[in-house]
């Protein structure tokens, strides 16, 4: 069965600031991958997915993602964080026939 | 137009009592979901439904039981509630399992007392 990591539990960043948030996953094959944003008392929604193809994708809200195989991940980027970016960040693998499962999640707080 | 609806958003009542909670997607997607988020936030998967039927069933307890009226709705019904139930439940629809986006509902916050 597939497995999501990620690493940091908890980042500080400032506003205009860069961000990368770590995502690795544990699977035989190559998964479906996606980010999620969960937003204070909000349901979750998706930024971006990969499924196969070209490893940088793109999202929503200025978000892009970078497949990397042999390292097993699937970190979130973004060149200049907005302090309506503090949220939740979940990352989530889909293998074929398998259950979707979710990262435990990473807090993002943004300091004006 | 709310593309996932879950009511009641709020939830709280006493062990031992049964409780449902509602969910609606006017997204025209086969397949729903129920998660349970932790007060840690860590989302599991506990069932989706894929055209009424069952397709996955996490080992989560018996006192748990989703029921889908229609492809539109996936309810959740839970007997016996336990202090360990206080959580977040969202509900969520794809157009189908195999890599779909799933449309996440607002959440329902059940806190057992």
């Amino acid at each position: 069965a597939q497995s999501v990591t990620q690493p940091d539990i908890h980042i500080t960043v400032s506003e205009g600031a860069s961000l990368e948030l770590r995502c690795n996953y544990s699977y035989g094959a190559t998964p479906y991958l996606f980010w999620y944003v969960q937003s204070p008392g909000q349901g979750l929604q998706l930024l971006l997915k990969y499924f196969s193809g070209d490893t940088l994708v793109q999202g929503i809200k200025g978000f892009e993602a970078e497949f990397k195989r042999s390292q097993s991940s699937f970190n979130l980027r973004k060149p200049s964080v907005h302090w309506s970016d503090a949220a939740e960040y979940f990352c989530a693998v889909e293998g074929y026939g398998q259950n979707f499962v979710f990262g435990p999640g990473t807090r993002l707080s943004v300091l004006p | 137009d709310t593309a996932v609806s879950q009511t009641p958003k709020y939830l709280v009542t006493q062990m031992g009592n049964d409780k449902s909670i509602k969910c609606e997607q006017n997204l025209g997607h086969d397949t729903m979901y129920w998660y349970k988020q932790d007060s840690k936030k860590f989302l599991k998967i506990m069932f989706s439904y894929n055209n009424k039927e069952l397709i996955i069933n996490e080992t989560v307890p018996n006192r748990f039981s989703p029921k889908s009226p229609d492809k539109a709705h996936l309810n959740l019904h839970i007997n016996s509630l336990e202090l360990g139930d206080s959580a977040v439940y969202f509900c969520a629809s794809s157009q189908d399992q195999g890599g779909y986006t799933q449309y996440f509902g607002p959440g329902t916050r059940l806190t057992v007392l």
